[in-house]
């Protein structure tokens, strides 16, 4: 089935553990892009990948990092988790096309709890 | 700032209409999005509006006023299964999406 696979699908992590969300597609979109959804706001950007071997930093990007090794993986790690961490992460990627619709398509997401 | 604003919840019985309205200020505009969130789910997209006017796709319709900065998602026919949150978001002038909180919608029998 196309889509978005995320892996744990949920967490419970110790606080000062690394920690790594792992996101795949196989809809060979250029970019990719991680969030997180918090109660009360809106998805916010952690970090994006407009292609392979590229990344960026999206609007809350301290405390994570990415890479983007190939087109279908775009691993998003915690290097040493906090409770202000704990929350829903969603990866999503698009065909990146800057005009248009480019349209988002969300994996199932990752609840991660950080005690 | 960039700021998307929508109701928090809004509750509908089954087989009405409802409007979920969305009011947006930020710097510039490339187009705004909805998406149905179901809980504990990702969020799917519903509809994307460039240009202002009316956009209809089955049971749902989507109405975009640049000049204004608004945008409404009208239902029709509701059924149960349109229990959800729906996320409205904006394209900036730098394509960066930006998100509102969402609605979440709670439909009645």
């Amino acid at each position: 089935i196309a889509g978005i696979t995320q892996a744990p699908t949920s967490q419970i992590l110790a606080a000062g553990r690394r920690m790594t969300l792992r996101c795949t597609q196989d809809m060979r979109h250029n970019a990719m892009y991680w969030y997180r959804q918090d109660l009360g706001l809106g998805l916010r950007l952690i970090h994006y990948s407009n292609t392979a071997g590229t990344t960026g930093k999206g609007e809350v990007p301290d405390g994570y990092s990415v890479s983007r090794a190939n087109t279908d993986d775009f691993p998003l790690t915690l290097a040493s988790a906090v409770p202000s961490q704990t929350s829903v992460y969603f990866c999503a990627s698009s065909d990146g096309q800057s005009g248009g619709a480019n349209v988002l398509t969300f994996g199932a997401g990752s609840r991660l709890t950080v005690l | 700032g960039q700021n998307i604003d929508q109701p928090t919840e809004m509750t509908a019985t089954e087989g009405a209409i409802v409007q979920i309205n969305c009011t947006y200020q930020t710097s510039g505009f490339n187009g705004l999005f909805w998406y149905q969130q179901h809980a504990g789910e990702a969020p799917t997209f519903l509809s994307y509006n460039v240009l202002d006017g009316l956009e209809e796709k089955g049971r749902f319709s989507s109405f975009l006023s640049r000049s204004k900065g608004y945008s409404y998602l009208l239902l029709k026919e509701l059924q149960m299964k349109d229990s959800a949150s729906y996320l409205c978001a904006v394209k900036d002038s730098n394509y960066q999406l930006i998100w509102g909180a969402g609605t979440k919608l709670i439909i009645k029998p």
